[in-house]
């Protein structure tokens, strides 16, 4: 029971373009949404984060857009750079949990910046 | 800069063994949780931990895997008699309070355990 999805496993595009990551959700009860990037053989770094009060969260080039009638968040990257070349995770924390650290993550699409 | 810290980086057991994974939150983190990342795969939660006490372990397998946070010294991961499903990666993940709005979880760089 895939809860958080997403459904590219890749997604490749050229520098200084814009770059977007999906995810969808099943649970209605998630509150809480964040997206990590991790590189190989390194862990998780925290990226950007939204709360479901919101419908967008912007951090200089990385903006996270939540649309919860679709139940479903997508991260854009504008200008892309090589160095975002990473695996991007989807994760989400239910209401009443959100507190506990107990995320639910996506699979990971990796993202593939070309110069 | 001191993240949290894992080690070893690299295991490797044979089954029927056990394995132990340590995790050493980032200073002032009294909150650590466990994470297994299995091959093409997200990570899935495992466990949550204040300093002695388990939180939440809604995610732990119930044979063979426990976890503590002891008063002193490191989260402790331990596996016993570990199989070859048991490959994966394990990270270990803290925060100052309960992970929330302000407050994400800082992961390790993973303990990459492989079951021969």
């Amino acid at each position: 029971d895939q809860q958080v999805k997403q459904n590219s496993p890749s997604l490749s595009v050229q520098e200084g373009r814009i770059s977007i990551l999906n995810c969808d959700y099943t649970n209605s009860m998630f509150d809480y949404f964040l997206w990590y990037k991790k590189y190989p053989a390194e862990g998780p770094t925290f990226l950007i984060s939204i709360s479901s009060i919101k419908d967008k969260n912007e951090d200089g080039r990385f903006t996270v857009f939540l649309n919860k009638s679709a139940k479903h968040l997508s991260l854009h990257i504008v200008p892309s750079q090589p160095g975002d070349s990473a695996v991007y995770f989807c994760a989400a924390s239910e209401r009443g949990s959100s507190n506990t650290g107990k995320l639910i993550f996506g699979q990971g699409t990796t993202l593939q910046v070309k110069p | 800069n001191a993240g949290v810290m894992q080690n070893p980086r690299h295991l490797v057991r044979r089954r029927g063994q056990e394995a132990r994974l340590r995790c050493s939150p980032m200073k002032g983190h009294s909150h650590v949780y466990w994470y297994r990342q299995l091959p093409e795969e997200g990570l899935k939660f495992m466990v949550y931990l204040q300093k002695e006490n388990i939180i939440d372990e809604s995610g732990m397998p119930k044979e063979r895997f426990s976890a503590e946070f002891p008063k002193e010294g490191p989260s402790i991961l331990r596996i016993q008699q570990v199989v070859r499903g048991d490959s994966a990666a394990y990270f270990c993940a803290s925060s100052p309070q309960g992970a929330g709005y302000n407050s994400p979880l800082h992961f390790g760089n993973g303990t990459r355990l492989t079951v021969t």
